[in-house]
């Protein structure tokens, strides 16, 4: 069975600082990944995925991510955080084929301090 | 492009009540899966529908249910509710499924009293 790990629930880093949260996943086969951000009360917004190829990949509001399948992780960065990425962060895999059914990590939320 | 649309945006039901919930996808997507968030569980898979049809469901009772119509909008339906309902109810869709990326509406916040 598919499953993903965000080892930490909360992280507090300062404006300007650089971020990584991590996320494992447990997969049999290649997996497509992906990272959503949800702000308070909203929805979840899609910041980057990976499904092949390079496994580097870059997403918007400066994000990237580092497909590792040796390590089964996919962790996201960022080089410098701004107060306005203040917000819960969501790991998910996804099905090869077939139905749209996305597993997600249970989410990091992320602080920013002035 | 319009986006993911869900309404209504809140609701409050009674306990034994049914509720509807409603999810238009965006133009040209034909997957429409739905998601229970809750701060004790997290994000969980409700089911999916592509082309009126459900491809695949989680693991919840069959009060949940759900539909799809032929203009790929989506509806969810919750019978006899519990407590335990209380929840953000996220739709996401999709061009053909999971091979394709999945966009989500804003929720309904669904609570049970």
């Amino acid at each position: 069975a598919q499953s993903v790990t965000q080892p930490d629930i909360h992280i507090t880093v300062s404006e300007g600082a650089s971020l990584e949260l991590r996320c494992n996943y447990s997969y049999g086969a290649t997996p497509y990944l992906f990272w959503y951000v949800q702000s308070p009360g909203q929805g979840l917004q899609l910041l980057l995925k990976y499904f092949s190829g390079d496994t580097l990949v870059q997403g918007i509001k400066g994000f990237e991510a580092e497909f590792k399948r040796s390590q089964s992780s996919f962790n996201l960065r960022k080089p410098s955080v701004h107060w306005s990425d203040a917000a819960e962060y969501f790991c998910a895999v996804g099905s090869i084929q077939g139905a749209q059914k996305l597993v997600f990590g249970q989410g990091t939320r992320l602080t920013i301090n002035p | 492009k319009a986006g993911v649309t869900q309404t209504p945006r809140y609701l409050i039901k009674t306990r034994g009540q049914q509720v509807t919930l409603s999810c238009s996808p965006i133009s040209g997507h034909r997957s429409v899966s739905w998601y229970q968030q809750t701060p004790g569980q997290g994000l969980q898979f409700l089911f999916e529908y592509f082309s009126e049809t459900q491809r695949n469901k989680g693991n919840f009772p069959g009060r949940f249910s759900g539909r799809q119509f032929s203009n790929s909008r989506s509806e969810m339906n919750v019978s006899t509710l519990e407590l335990g309902d209380s929840a953000l109810y996220l739709c996401a869709s999709s061009r053909r499924g999971g091979d394709t990326e999945a966009f989500f509406g804003q929720g309904t916040r669904l609570t049970v009293v």
